[in-house]
């Protein structure tokens, strides 16, 4: 499974987008990205899951260009309750099987 | 809703004791995951599983073996405890298809001593 690469922390304000940039150069065709979230004490809680192109839901964007080779959450809007670690991975199509990069801390001010 | 449940939140264990960890899910999953998390790590695969009595290891298998005689709990087992494996571990499910979804336990913070 393709490692991954995203900052290690982030600093915003409330009620500003935010955009965290993952690189996973060595996806598979059958590989698919997912973002996760997590605060202290607790397990990851998924936020976002995509393959190709963009995904949108109520919490986030995904956006993932043609190649693949790298993805971006976008948060719109963050508050103070969005201060958490944010995950991206890339999940094995085949097995399910995850791998966990080392996460990018997001500290959202007032 | 998807629950994964574990064991124990917090469990403090002496150096050269035999730890088990317990998880459980209620949604007939097929895929079972142990994760270790240290800070400045994130979370690393120690062990999955894909059926009962099936296991295939992760990254970080050293020290531990796991058990699935049942679909819905997969035991993580330290044979003889060491201060290393002082962390916090994370059991994870989901279905077999391609692209689900992990639900995550609560999490089970181990103190070796």
């Amino acid at each position: 499974l393709a490692k991954t690469t995203q900052p290690i922390s982030m600093d915003s304000y409330e009620g500003q987008e935010v955009n965290i940039t993952c690189s996973h150069n060595n996806i598979a065709t059958n590989d698919y990205i997912t973002w996760y979230q997590q605060f202290p004490s607790q397990g990851p809680r998924f936020i976002i899951q995509g393959y190709k192109t963009k995904v949108t839901n109520e919490v986030a964007s995904l956006f993932i260009p043609a190649d693949r080779k790298s993805s971006t959450l976008s948060l719109p809007r963050v508050s103070l309750s969005d201060t958490a670690v944010y995950y991206c991975l890339v999940g094995s199509g085949n097995t399910g099987k995850l791998i966990f990069g080392q996460g990018t801390t997001l500290q959202v001010k007032p | 809703d998807v629950k994964v449940t574990q064991s124990s939140r917090y469990l403090v264990k002496r150096t050269g004791e035999k730890v088990f960890l317990e998880c459980v899910q209620d949604m007939d999953h097929e895929n079972m995951f142990w994760y270790r998390q240290d800070p400045g790590l994130g979370l690393r695969l120690i062990y999955f599983s894909y059926d009962v009595k099936m296991k295939e290891k992760g990254d970080i298998p050293e020290g531990y073996s796991v058990s699935r005689e049942k679909k819905e709990r997969f035991s993580l087992i330290l044979e003889s405890a060491s201060t290393n494996q002082t962390s916090m571990y994370l059991c994870a499910s989901t279905t077999r298809a391609p692209a689900e979804t992990q639900y995550f336990g609560p999490g089970t913070r181990l103190l070796v001593l």
